[in-house]
């Protein structure tokens, strides 16, 4: 099992959609949850960052973490064309050296 | 403010030819790493340093060279380049690499590919 799974899509929908992207992780020690957006042609860029479980809002963006069940999710309310990128989830035990990255879900907003 | 900055941003390179790609960032941050990205593979760790003068290992570290003389550069050296190191390379930074100071910034990669 790999230890993040991320859904890769593409997932398309309509402008004003609500939008959920969701990963499933099964390393117990996470304990730092993070969404990155990422537009063609650049580096990723973060956009949430959440620590433990719960809800965390942020304009249109929410990111919610659920520990019990391994899951974190991002939900975007009424989306946008230039909502349309890849988005990854990350996580960070705190005492390994590293970040843990999904695979990303490539979103395209239509007009 | 730069940020991170990774040059060039396109190479070419022959098979068993060597170079280096280049960051640096301009935030004082002690955390630096490398990632190769790759479709479907998503983010994978190449090196890492905690500070100047101290690197390590990532995931997948062979064929590649690092080392951190300074806060601000860290440099990522191919040995003898393959065409399985066909990727796009991204360099990042962090305040730290443990708590919320582990958010890491990315430059804008180098998209690198071995004939």
């Amino acid at each position: 099992q790999k230890e993040v799974e991320q859904d890769p899509g593409p997932l398309s929908v309509p402008e004003g959609a609500i939008v959920s992207l969701n990963c499933t992780y099964s390393n117990s020690a996470f304990q730092y949850f993070m969404w990155y957006r990422q537009y063609s042609r650049k580096g990723p860029e973060l956009l949430m960052y959440t620590y433990s479980s719960g809800n965390k809002e942020d304009g249109r963006f929410t990111a919610q973490v659920d520990k019990s069940s391994k899951y974190i999710s991002l939900f975007i309310r009424d989306s946008q064309p230039s909502d349309s990128a890849t988005y990854l989830c990350a996580f960070s035990s705190g005492s390994a050296r590293q970040l843990t990255f999904g695979s990303g879900t490539q979103l395209t907003v239509l007009p | 403010n730069a940020g991170v900055t990774q040059t060039p941003k396109f190479q070419v390179l022959k098979t068993g030819q060597s170079m280096t790609l280049q960051c640096a960032q301009d935030m004082n941050h002690e955390y630096m790493s490398w990632y190769r990205q790759d479709p479907g593979m998503g983010l994978r760790l190449i090196h890492y340093s905690v500070g100047a003068g101290i690197t390590d290992q990532g995931e997948v570290p062979n064929g590649y060279n690092v080392s951190r003389s300074t806060t601000e550069d860290f440099p990522l050296r191919l040995l003898s380049a393959a065409p399985s190191q066909t990727s796009v390379y991204f360099c990042a930074s962090s305040y730290s690499y443990s708590g919320q100071g582990a958010a890491q910034h990315f430059g804008d990669g180098t998209r690198l590919s071995i004939l």
